[in-house]
């Protein structure tokens, strides 16, 4: 069993709706990440968690420490969010990554 | 500006080889760090660099070593290339040892 679990591994969706990402983690952390990884490979961060919830425009990310739980959501989703996102939990110099969520939004 | 840039971009070349893998980033970061996904996209970090500091993923092979000769730059060598080592390596920096990272365009090696 990997130490960072994502679900669903795969998503589609309509335009407009709500999506939410889940991520569990069994290992101590010092930092959640969750990254996105756009069709042509690059990857950008979009958030870092330690506690609570950030938001950057439609995107906002929980984390709930004691239930060692992350989940990312998106809000009026659009085609241009498709992509895989992947959490990571960074503990010192260790990151260990979920195996990602493919997430495809139909217009 | 690229904030953290690799090169080359593409790389193919035989087993057995060794090949080197630049990275560069204009943040003044004090960490830096390389990663692999492989096949299934599965992604592994291989070492991370924080003020001198070298912190190794010990899964990783020893014929891959990092090399920094400065704080903005942390190159990746790799000795007697094998076809495993086919991926897509990814080179990123943070502020910090923990901070949000910012990550290159990647490295996509084929080793024939």
């Amino acid at each position: 069993k990997n130490e960072v679990e994502q679900s669903p591994q795969n998503l589609t969706a309509q335009e407009g709706e709500f999506i939410t990402i889940n991520c569990s983690y069994s290992v101590g952390i010092s930092a959640l990440h969750w990254l996105q990884q756009h069709p042509g490979g690059g990857i950008v961060s979009l958030f870092m968690l330690s506690s609570g919830k950030k938001k950057h425009g439609r995107l906002i990310a929980t984390i709930n420490i004691q239930e060692k739980h992350s989940s990312l959501h998106i809000t009026a989703s659009h085609p241009r969010d498709s992509a895989v996102y992947i959490c990571a939990a960074h503990n010192n110099n260790d990151m260990r990554f979920g195996a990602g969520t493919r997430l495809t939004v139909k217009p | 500006d690229t904030a953290v840039s690799q090169t080359p971009k593409y790389l193919v070349t035989q087993m057995g080889n060794d090949k080197s893998i630049k990275c560069e980033q204009n943040l003044g970061h004090d960490t830096m760090y390389w990663y692999k996904q492989d096949s299934k996209k599965f992604l592994k970090i291989m070492f991370s660099y924080n003020n001198k500091e070298l912190i190794i993923n010990e899964t990783v092979p020893n014929r891959f070593s990092p090399k920094s000769p400065d704080k903005a730059h942390l190159n990746l060598h790799i000795n007697s290339l094998e076809l495993g080592d086919s991926a897509v390596y990814f080179c990123a920096s943070s502020p910090g040892p923990v901070g949000t990272q910012y990550f290159g365009p990647g490295t996509r090696l084929l080793v024939l």
